[in-house]
């Protein structure tokens, strides 16, 4: 069967401070894989996807990036956090197919300091 | 660009009662994906629901049925027989398969309180 991991659970960290939240599968090849913020009254927001090795799509354009070293392994990384960086980050995948639905990792809840 | 919208950020409904939630989107698609995700307070992301676009029935499980409604760009969820377990919040969410262009956006969510 297939998991979604992530990592840390929980992280504190001061402004200026360089950020990497990452993410593994394990159980399926190529999957697509997205990062998504969830902060307070603003639902669930899509940062980056992607379909496949070395290809990230960007959805908001900020001090956030997001790189795809492996097959299943999605990271997300920030040079330098801003306050408005805290939320609570979810890992997701899903397969190619129409009808496949998003599978989460557990979260990651992040406050900058 | 697509977007979704859950005009009712609460919404309260005593328990054994039936309550809709109420989704709608924007999209020039005709192919596309429906879901309803739940959120409970453990944070953890639940699958509820699901639709393809090209279906004209409406998805159904268990208590929980949608009313999809293509032409409006309507997607609503009803929760039937209420119980404790379903107070958490509801994410509708919408799939877009245009060109590879595999992204799934997320209404910013209703959270449903069940009294007792």
């Amino acid at each position: 069967s297939q998991t979604i991991h992530q990592w840390p659970a929980t992280l504190v960290q001061p402004v200026g401070s360089p950020l990497s939240l990452e993410c593994t599968v394990e159980g399926t090849s190529n999957p697509n894989l997205y990062w998504y913020r969830q902060a307070a009254g603003r639902g669930l927001q899509l940062l980056f996807y992607s379909v496949g090795i070395g290809q990230i799509s960007s959805e908001v354009p900020q001090n956030l990036s997001a790189s795809r070293p492996q097959d299943r392994q999605f990271i997300l990384s920030s040079k330098k956090l801003l306050l408005s960086d805290s939320g609570f980050y979810l890992c997701a995948w899903n397969r190619e197919g129409r009808n496949s639905p998003l599978h989460f990792g557990n979260g990651t809840r992040l406050t900058v300091t | 660009a697509q977007t979704v919208t859950q005009s009712q950020p609460e919404m309260s409904v005593q328990e054994a009662e039936t309550v809709t939630l109420s989704c709608t989107y924007d999209t020039s698609e005709s192919d596309y994906y429906l879901f309803w995700y739940k959120q409970p307070p453990s944070r953890q992301m639940i699958l509820v629901i699901r639709q393809e676009a090209y279906k004209q029935q409406n998805a159904t499980e268990n208590r929980f049925s949608v009313n999809f409604q293509k032409a409006a760009k309507s997607f609503s969820l009803k929760i039937s027989d209420s119980q404790l377990g379903d107070a958490a919040m509801y994410f509708c969410a919408y799939r877009t398969l245009r060109n590879r262009d595999d992204k799934i956006i997320f209404g910013k969510g209703t959270r449903l309180h069940i009294l007792p």
